[in-house]
């Protein structure tokens, strides 16, 4: 059973387009970060949500805790936004992993 | 700041080997993880430690030993490498309980033959 679920686990889109990643998970939780690894393999918390939207340049997450949910939004994607991105629960003292979302932006 | 420092970036190890990860962060954070990340899997939870003196064990502790004698180390031993602890592994500190953000190291890719 895993506690979080990552959708879809492969993206490719074109330069420009809109793109949405989805975060389900199924425990109660304190925090859920969007994080982004570099084809290097170097990461990077992009946002610390526990309720609510945030926005950072052309991303955007939300949260959903009623629905156990969190999506993290793209707008005009660029090929320098090709990277894994992860999503990660706090809950309790437990940390909780989702396996990723591989998006590749083709120029 | 340097932010989280891992050393070293690749080691390549033989069965029975030992080694320590060193993971060394000046953001006077309270918290700090270590965790692997096989290919094509999430990220797991090795250790962690809410401050010096202080560690506890995550999902995946068998196979290490971890010491926080200072806020800014947090060093990982493994004293007797086999394969099955070929991994990448990433250190991450942060403030309070993680609600105020992550910052990860740039990592290590270990092999064990």
């Amino acid at each position: 059973k895993n506690e979080v679920e990552q959708s879809p686990q492969n993206l490719t889109a074109q330069e420009g387009e809109f793109i949405t990643i989805n975060c389900s998970y199924s425990v109660g939780i304190s925090a859920l970060h969007w994080l982004q690894q570099h084809p290097g393999g170097g990461i990077v918390s992009l946002f610390m949500l526990s309720s609510g939207k945030k926005k950072h340049g052309r991303l955007i997450a939300t949260i959903n805790i009623q629905e156990k949910h969190s999506s993290l939004h793209i707008t005009a994607s660029h090929p320098r936004d090709s990277a894994v991105y992860i999503c990660a629960l706090l809950s309790g003292n437990q940390f909780y992993f989702g396996t990723g979302t591989s998006l590749t932006v083709i120029p | 700041n340097a932010g989280v420092t891992q050393t070293p970036k690749f080691r390549i190890l033989k069965i029975g080997q030992s080694m320590t990860l060193q993971c060394t962060q000046d953001m006077n954070h309270n918290y700090m993880y270590w965790y692997r990340q096989d290919p094509g899997m999430g990220l797991k939870l090795i250790y962690y430690s809410v401050g010096a003196g202080i560690t506890d064990k995550g999902e995946v502790p068998n196979g290490y030993n971890v010491s926080r004698s200072t806020t800014e180390d947090f060093p990982l031993r493994l004293e007797l490498a086999a394969p099955s602890q070929t991994s990448v592994y990433f250190c991450a500190s942060s403030s309070a309980t993680a609600n105020y953000g992550y910052t990860f190291g740039s990592g290590t890719r270990l092999t064990v033959v």
